[in-house]
């Protein structure tokens, strides 16, 4: 069985310009998590989607947003770009919502802002 | 506000002896616990959990104790092994939110 796929793994992208990342979850997984980790803060959560819509949400301002489709592929996007914003971003499937499905991570696609 | 706090950023521990990670929370509706593994390059793998029911897990050579009084679990590798080295986080959640928080993750060194 396939894994969690994130497109693409690195980026660079300019202050001021916005990103689009992609997520594929392991087949069958119904809810998505998105994370960013940044040195020294861990895993922030970002927002959590389960049946296309948006059940959990974070500390993160507007510019930051995501949308889940049928498939359950996800994509989450950051809207003019800070340097701040520089970091390694994770998608998480899991098969459910609840303590019965751990979350499976993807390997991240790394965000560099210049 | 960090809910979930691994204070340690690094612990070095030779092969065979154990390693002992700690993880203390400050959200007394969390009741359920994980830790996960990251390798460099690669996203996290979950390891363990545990719900607030227990005091102890155990998975072959990973244990995990929960001390809820205290808010306190950690994370017990015996023996530790140097493919063991990696950075490790905990993770707690509640029921209502099924919202995970994660601590700031401790390097795990294991020395040959």
């Amino acid at each position: 069985k396939a894994g969690v796929t994130q497109t693409p793994r690195y980026l660079i992208k300019t202050r001021g310009q916005q990103v689009t990342l992609s997520c594929s979850p392991i087949s069958g997984h119904r809810s998505v998590s998105w994370y960013q980790q940044t040195p020294g803060q861990g895993l922030q959560f970002l927002f959590e989607y389960f049946s296309e819509t948006q059940r959990n949400k974070g500390n993160f301002p507007g510019r930051f947003s995501g949308r889940q489709f049928s498939n359950s592929r996800s994509e989450m996007n950051v809207s003019t770009l800070e340097l701040g914003d520089s970091a390694l971003y994770l998608c998480a499937s899991s098969l459910d919502r609840g303590r019965s499905s751990p979350l499976h991570f993807g390997n991240g696609t790394r965000l560099t802002v210049t | 506000d960090q809910q979930v706090k691994q204070n340690s950023p690094s612990l070095s521990v030779q092969e065979g002896r154990i390693s002992i990670l700690n993880c203390d929370y400050t959200n007394s509706m969390f009741d359920y616990f994980l830790w996960y593994k990251k390798y460099p390059a690669e996203g996290p793998t979950f390891l363990i959990s545990i719900s607030s029911i227990k005091d102890k897990n155990e998975d072959g050579r990973f244990t995990v104790f929960l001390n809820k009084s205290a808010k306190h679990l950690s994370l017990h590798i015996v023996p530790s092994q140097p493919g063991d080295s990696a950075v490790y986080f905990c993770a707690a959640t509640d029921s209502g939110t099924y919202k995970y928080i994660f601590g700031t993750g401790t390097r795990l060194k294991v020395l040959a």
